[in-house]
């Protein structure tokens, strides 16, 4: 089975633009979790979509956002940049049943994102 | 609320030797998974093993084990037979009732020849 795919993998953008994330789940899986990656804050969780309609979110700004389409690939878009926006994006994927026991989450390769 | 700690920001060990990765957490939640997820500098997250915290055994993937002590509420990540590529950050996480998966601020091992 193919991995979890993102796209672009690197990405530049300047303040007050906006930018879009996709991301390709493992064949099969119907959730999609998007996480954001920087060295002061760690990993956060952003959001979770299942089945097209957003299931669980973090504590981000409105500027983030995201959808799932019906063959579960994601989109993570985020508006009006911000140099502190400037991370290692990473998407991951699972079946999208609630635990116990707790799924596993696959995670794709990341969309390293600077902003300038 | 949950929370993981990793109280070792860098580790050290020589190739072959065994090296220990230390993760405690806290939640109130009856039930939870615990995650280790290593990162190279590639920046993608490998899953190597999940425990259950119902779980009676230890999980053991390979190399890979988890110490699991509920009552102290740690997880602790053994690595058998550490190779140069075993070389990357890692990450403990678990989830719980709120189903976000909460991870830790990571360690980075180096393992020297």
């Amino acid at each position: 089975k193919a991995g979890v795919t993102q796209t672009p993998r690197y990405l530049i953008k300047t303040r007050g633009q906006q930018v879009t994330l996709s991301c390709s789940p493992i064949s099969g899986h119907r959730s999609v979790s998007w996480y954001q990656q920087t060295p002061g804050q760690g990993l956060q969780f952003l959001f979770e979509y299942f089945s097209e309609t957003q299931r669980n979110k973090g504590n981000f700004p409105g500027r983030f956002s995201g959808r799932q389409f019906s063959n579960s690939r994601s989109e993570m878009n985020v508006s009006t940049l911000e140099l502190g926006d400037s991370a290692l994006y990473l998407c991951a994927s699972s079946g999208g049943t609630s635990g116990p026991p707790w799924e596993t989450q696959y995670f794709g390769p990341g969309t390293r994102l600077l902003v300038l | 609320a949950q929370k993981i700690t990793q109280t070792q920001p860098g580790m050290f060990v020589q190739e072959k030797e065994a090296v220990t990765l230390d993760c405690t957490y806290d939640t109130s939640d009856p039930s939870y998974g615990l995650f280790w997820y290593k990162q190279p500098s590639s920046g993608e997250m490998i899953f190597l093993i999940y425990q259950g915290s119902y779980d009676q055994q230890n999980a053991t993937e390979g190399r890979y084990s988890l110490n699991f002590q509920k009552a102290r509420k740690s997880a602790n990540l053994v690595i058998s037979a550490s190779q140069l590529g075993d070389s990357a950050m890692y990450f403990c996480a678990m989830k719980g009732g709120s189903e976000k998966l909460v991870f830790g601020k990571g360690t980075k091992l180096t393992v020297n020849p």
